[in-house]
């Protein structure tokens, strides 16, 4: 299940389990959102984006649902796998440019085998 | 293919010394790079954007006397943490774009230890 730590909120699930990973953004001006997986100790990795102008965008194994009316944005995996164990950050462009990006607190995923 | 490429990956130091870090953009010419510091279990929080060839823009609440930022060219920018304190204690980030429209891509992190 999903509960909130002291600062980051934690997602448990199991090995072949579909996650759902859910973000609150707080710009209603932002017309960009990025999805960033990190894992312990190095730079975020880019997973997916999506333009304000879409309200669901797919990749491999990934799809991104935007909801602009209550600005939330979540990240839905297929199939987890223990390689997805990471923390999941969104992103927003709540600075004009594709590439300042406000980030949001994460939610770190656990994958049990 | 484009790397960011960050150094150092880990870096200790005694109270009051400074700190250099770079950011390299390895196949692309970065014009803008950001720079970012993640506390434990926390978000990546925005300190400043650096411009080639022009001054840092700082985000409110970051002082630039003590995060130096030096965008000499289009390939490095350098983050140099004065007078460090066991508070500037951190996981510093930094990303760069491109001149295009090209994915926002990030160093690998350089975990800061003040004594």
């Amino acid at each position: 299940g999903e509960s909130v730590g002291l600062h980051l909120p934690t997602l448990s699930v199991q090995e072949g389990d579909n996650s759902i990973i859910n973000c609150a953004y707080s710009n209603s001006a932002s017309d960009y959102f990025i999805w960033y997986k990190q894992e312990s100790g190095k730079g975020p990795q880019f997973i997916i984006d999506i333009r304000s102008n879409m309200d669901k965008r797919q990749g491999q194994r990934v799809t991104v649902l935007l909801n602009k009316t209550v600005k939330h944005l979540s990240l839905q995996i297929a199939a987890t796998q223990p390689g997805d164990s990471a923390v999941y950050f969104c992103a927003e462009n709540s600075g004009g440019s594709n590439y300042k990006l406000t980030f949001g607190k994460g939610t770190l995923l656990t994958v049990n085998p | 293919g484009a790397v960011v490429s960050q150094h150092p990956s880990r870096v200790i130091c005694k109270s009051g010394t400074s700190v250099k870090i770079e950011c390299r953009s390895l196949d692309f010419q970065a014009t803008t790079m950001f720079w970012y510091r993640q506390f434990p279990k926390q978000s990546l929080m925005l300190m400043a954007t650096s411009n080639e060839g022009s001054k840092a823009t700082y985000e409110q609440g970051v002082e630039k006397d003590k995060f130096l930022i030096n965008h000499a060219s289009l390939t490095l920018s350098t983050l140099t943490v004065t007078s460090a304190h066991p508070e500037d204690s951190s996981f510093y980030i930094c990303s760069a774009a491109g001149t295009g429209n090209e994915k926002l891509l990030f160093g690998s992190g350089t975990q800061l230890s003040v004594l």
